[in-house]
């Protein structure tokens, strides 16, 4: 049963500390999301990668946060400095487009907190 | 720009009851819409699309593009229904894109 890998999935940080999360898509599927879920805004989209060229990360705040997938068994999500508004969790999915049902298949996703 | 309205934060019905959780979109193409589920403790899943018009677990969802909604419907209503429902559409301009972007989402509560 195939599934989408998060890690870490909790992390505690101080406020200026480098956090790095990580995701291992499905194999064979060849687009990548990042969203951040918080009460008030729900999912947002971060940033999103099509066979691991981004394609959008107009959701990311650019001067702190970057997203990179080195190969395709590999997404990261980087927050340098890390600020107490970043507590969130961040769920990656991944999921096949033409080829495929459109259905994205989600993380367990990381539960980051910034004190 | 798409984007998705979900207008209810919470909702609470009693088991046995109608319920439907209101979904509306803006979005200029041809919109493919779907609703997604994330049960206590497990990861968002799919729940239904648009395009399959089949029932999941009772639920169904029709796509009124007069009105721009997708409103998800069960006529009883399960406690086991109780969960996080979000009402995502994807941007399939050209098929190049399948952007999902989701609503802020709603919670259902089924009291016994």
């Amino acid at each position: 049963d195939a599934r989408v890998t998060q890690t870490p999935r909790h992390k505690v940080t101080e406020m200026g500390q480098e956090v790095t999360m990580r995701c291992q898509p499905i194999l064979g599927h060849n687009t990548v999301f990042w969203y951040r879920q918080t009460m008030m805004q729900g999912l947002e989209l971060l940033a999103y990668f099509r066979n691991r060229a981004p394609l959008d990360d107009s959701g990311m705040p650019k001067d702190r946060f970057s997203a990179e997938m080195p190969d395709a068994t590999l997404a990261t999500l980087k927050i340098q400095p890390s600020e107490p508004r970043d507590s969130a969790v961040y769920f990656c999915a991944s999921g096949l487009v033409w080829g495929g049902t459109g259905e994205l298949f989600f993380g367990e996703g990381s539960r980051l907190t910034v004190l | 720009a798409q984007r998705v309205t979900q207008p209810e934060k919470l909702l609470s019905v009693f088991k046995g009851a109608p319920v439907e959780l209101k979904c509306n979109y803006s979005y200029s193409g041809s919109p493919e819409l779907f609703w997604y589920v994330q049960y206590s403790r497990q990861r968002l899943q799919l729940l239904l699309r648009h395009i399959s018009r089949e029932s999941i677990k009772g639920f169904t969802a029709d796509l009124n593009k007069g009105e721009t909604s997708f409103h998800l419907k069960k006529p009883f209503a399960q406690e086991e229904d109780s969960a996080m429902y979000y009402c995502a559409l994807s941007d399939n301009s050209g098929g190049s894109n399948y952007k999902l972007t989701f609503g802020k989402g709603t919670l259902l509560t089924v009291n016994p």
